[in-house]
């Protein structure tokens, strides 16, 4: 069975700059989560769909970050424009469920210069 | 709103050593327990995790850990470390009825020679 995955693994931006990540879930997995990872922390959850719909944003810095995840399978989270503090890694993860275990993708590291 | 606090930034073990990794938590709810692990350069991969039942919980890799409900705490153990036990170890709760999960500032183990 195929993992989360996740483009591009690395990304390098001048802050005011736009970027733009990708995520493709486990085939069949209705729940997808965006989780931002400060370098030295635990990740932190931004999004959470249930199939296409938002069930919780409640920590998405909404003037700069949208996601959206038409069709219930893949996933774009956007940054525009970019900050200096909004250098991370961005993981995906998804479930089966929303009770289920969560699998995460490998990553995109991005550096706001 | 529910917590993680995992004591200690960083343990070196030497190899053959045990090892633990405390992990304490607040919620005002019931919770799930988990424990991921983060290999160097790879995306983070569940441990083990406690939803019910025995308190005690196992991983295939000789990992193991126990909840204590009146102490608030879900603290990983391993008797006798590898070299390529060298990773971060994040503890993290979700609700029982839901699965956004709270990660804790993560661990790092350093396994030596």
């Amino acid at each position: 069975e195929a993992g989360v995955a996740q483009s591009p693994r690395y990304k390098i931006i001048e802050k005011r700059q736009s970027v733009a990540f990708w995520c493709n879930p486990i085939s069949g997995h209705a729940t997808l989560y965006w989780y931002q990872q400060i370098l030295g922390q635990g990740p932190k959850l931004l999004i959470q769909f249930q199939n296409n719909g938002v069930v919780d944003d409640s920590q998405l810095p909404k003037d700069r970050f949208s996601a959206e995840r038409l069709k219930g399978v893949d996933s774009t989270l956007k940054i525009q424009p970019a900050k200096l503090e909004d250098s991370a890694v961005y993981l995906c993860a998804s479930s089966g469920t929303s009770r289920d275990t969560q699998y995460f993708g490998p990553g995109t590291r991005l550096t706001v210069l | 709103a529910q917590s993680v606090t995992q004591l200690d930034s960083q343990v070196p073990v030497f190899e053959e050593a045990p090892v633990e990794l405390r992990c304490n938590y607040s919620s005002s709810v019931s919770v799930y327990l988990f424990w991921y692990v983060q290999y160097p350069n790879q995306g983070l991969q569940l441990l083990l995790k406690y939803l019910s039942g025995s308190t005690l919980v196992e991983s295939i890799n000789g990992f193991e850990a126990e909840f204590n409900k009146s102490q608030t705490s879900f603290h990983l153990r391993k008797p006798s470390v590898h070299i390529s036990d060298t990773a971060e170890y994040f503890c993290a709760v979700s609700k029982a009825a839901g699965n956004k999960l709270t990660f804790g500032g993560g661990t790092r183990v350093l396994v030596k020679p």
